[in-house]
């Protein structure tokens, strides 16, 4: 079965810091790995898509890597913003029949102005 | 193109009363999913479908119950529905990379 972990639960930095957000997964026969945004009472914004093969993808401001022989992927953040502040979950589809999405618990980050 | 539509956005069940959630996509995606999510908790997968006239059960699927007649909807049925079932229900579908997710429906029982 596969678990993802997500660490820390809860982070809080000073604007204009660069920050890394970590995801764990225990089964690397992974599709594609996906960060995503919530903030509170909201619904799901997705962030960034990994495929398996790929190592990285950025969008702007956020880049996220994935090394599926250790189970890791990070999501960076440079020059953090107050409106950066939400919760990042990251969730890992499995291969072709376990088409399934399995998400972690997520890390509540926020940016102190 | 609206993406994924739920239906309702809140509710407030007695116990043992039934619902439908509904949920809609207009991106013609074979993959569909309902997820709920628990205060301070992850998401978990309750049932999900690959195509019309499929359905699978999920982590946590007792409780509830999916049809899928058509590739556009997915609807979500609590029988009986219990206090354990307060939370945020999510739906969810699949092209080829990556999901799009509803808004939720906020469900409480009382």
């Amino acid at each position: 079965k596969q678990e993802v972990t997500q660490i820390p639960a809860a982070l809080s930095v000073p604007e204009g810091e660069n920050l890394v957000l970590n995801c764990s997964f225990t089964d690397s026969a992974i599709y594609n790995l996906q960060w995503f945004r919530q903030d509170p009472g909201k619904g799901l914004t997705s962030l960034l898509l990994i495929q398996s093969s790929q190592r990285e993808q950025t969008s702007g401001r956020l880049n996220a890597s994935l090394d599926k022989s250790s189970g890791r992927s990070t999501l960076y953040i440079a020059a953090s913003q107050p409106g950066d502040s939400a919760t990042y979950l990251c969730a890992v589809f499995g291969s072709f029949g376990n088409e399934k999405l399995t998400f972690g618990t997520g890390t509540r980050l926020t940016i102190i102005p | 193109n609206a993406g994924v539509t739920q239906t309702p956005k809140f509710r407030i069940l007695k116990i043992g009363q039934s619902m439908t959630l509904q949920c809609t996509q207009d991106m013609n995606h074979n993959y569909m999913y309902w997820y709920r999510q628990d205060p301070g908790m992850g998401l978990k997968l309750i049932y999900y479908s690959v195509g019309a006239g499929i359905t699978d059960k999920g982590e946590v699927p007792n409780g509830y119950n999916v049809s899928r007649s058509t590739t556009e909807d997915f609807p979500l049925r609590l029988e009986l529905a219990a206090p354990s079932q307060t939370s945020v229900y999510f739906c969810a579908s699949m092209p080829n990379y990556g999901y799009t997710f509803g808004s939720g429906t906020r469900l409480t029982v009382v």
